[in-house]
C-alpha cells in the first residue's frame, strides 16, 4: 500500500513562504498525489494534484520528483486563514481504489 | 449547487442501538466513499463503492455496513454501535474510481457513542 508520510506540525508567518513534504515510497504507477486541506469541523477541501514534475494553480504549487517518492506543497505568501490541516493523498497500488490518508500536517501561521 | 449531503451533523446514541448516517450526492458521482476521523491518526476509510451495487473495504471496515442501491445514496450503518465508533465521519464522492479524481467531501457526522 501507498502509505504516506508527512511532518506532523509546522510553524510559520504570514507572508512567508511554507513547503510541506509527503513521503511515498511505494507510490504505483498509475497514482496521482492530490492534497486537501481541512478547517476544523469541515471536510477536506481539495488543493492540487500532479502526476510528476510540477504543478501550479492559483492556490498552490506541487513539485515532484522524478522518482515519484516524494512530493512537496508549496503555499506561496501564507495567510492566517491558511492555518489548517493538510493532506497528501495517493492511491491504493492493487488497483482497488482504496484511498489512503496520512495523518496530514497541521499548519499554524502566526501573525 | 454541487455538493455531498450527510445527516445527521450530531448523533448522540447508546451501544447497540442500529443507527444510519446518510450520505447524498447530486453530482452523478459514480465514486463514494466513507471515513472516519480520530484525533491523531487523520483519515481512515471505512467503505467506499466504485458504483451501484459495488461495494468494498477500506482499512477499517469493522463494525459497519454500506449499501449503493442508488447512484447518488450511500448510507453507512452501524448495526450495534459501541464506544470506540465514537467519531467524526466524512462521507465523499469523486467522478470516477479513478484514484486522479478529487473527492468532494461532506460536512461531517459527528458520533458519540455512550
Amino acid at each position: 500500500l501507498a502509505k504516506t508520510t508527512q511532518p506532523i506540525s509546522m510553524d510559520s508567518y504570514e507572508g512567508q513562504e511554507v513547503n510541506i513534504t509527503c513521503s511515498h515510497n511505494n507510490i504505483a504507477t498509475n497514482d496521482y498525489i492530490t492534497w486537501y486541506q481541512q478547517f476544523p469541523s469541515q471536510g477536506p477541501r481539495f488543493i492540487i494534484q500532479g502526476y510528476k514534475t510540477k504543478v501550479t494553480n492559483e492556490v498552490a504549487s506541487l513539485f515532484i520528483p522524478a522518482d515519484r517518492k516524494s512530493s512537496t506543497l508549496s503555499l506561496p505568501r501564507v495567510s492566517l486563514s491558511d492555518t489548517a490541516v493538510y493532506y497528501c493523498l495517493v492511491g491504493d497500488d492493487t488497483g482497488g481504489f482504496k484511498t489512503i490518508f496520512g495523518a496530514g500536517t497541521r499548519l499554524f501561521v502566526k501573525a | 449547487e454541487a455538493q455531498v449531503t450527510q445527516n445527521p451533523r450530531y448523533l448522540i446514541t447508546v451501544t447497540g442501538k442500529k443507527l444510519t448516517v446518510t450520505c447524498s450526492q447530486n453530482m452523478n458521482h459514480e465514486y463514494m466513499s466513507w471515513y472516519r476521523q480520530d484525533p491523531g491518526l487523520g483519515l481512515r476509510q471505512i467503505y467506499y463503492s466504485m458504483n451501484v451495487e459495488v461495494t468494498d473495504k477500506g482499512d477499517v471496515p469493522e463494525g459497519y455496513k454500506v449499501s449503493r442501491k442508488e447512484k447518488r445514496n450511500f448510507p453507512l450503518i452501524l448495526e450495534s454501535p459501541s464506544p470506540n465508533q465514537t467519531s467524526l465521519y466524512f462521507c465523499a464522492s469523486s467522478v470516477g474510481s479513478f484514484t486522479g479524481e478529487p473527492l468532494h467531501f461532506g460536512n461531517g457526522t459527528r458520533l458519540t457513542v455512550t
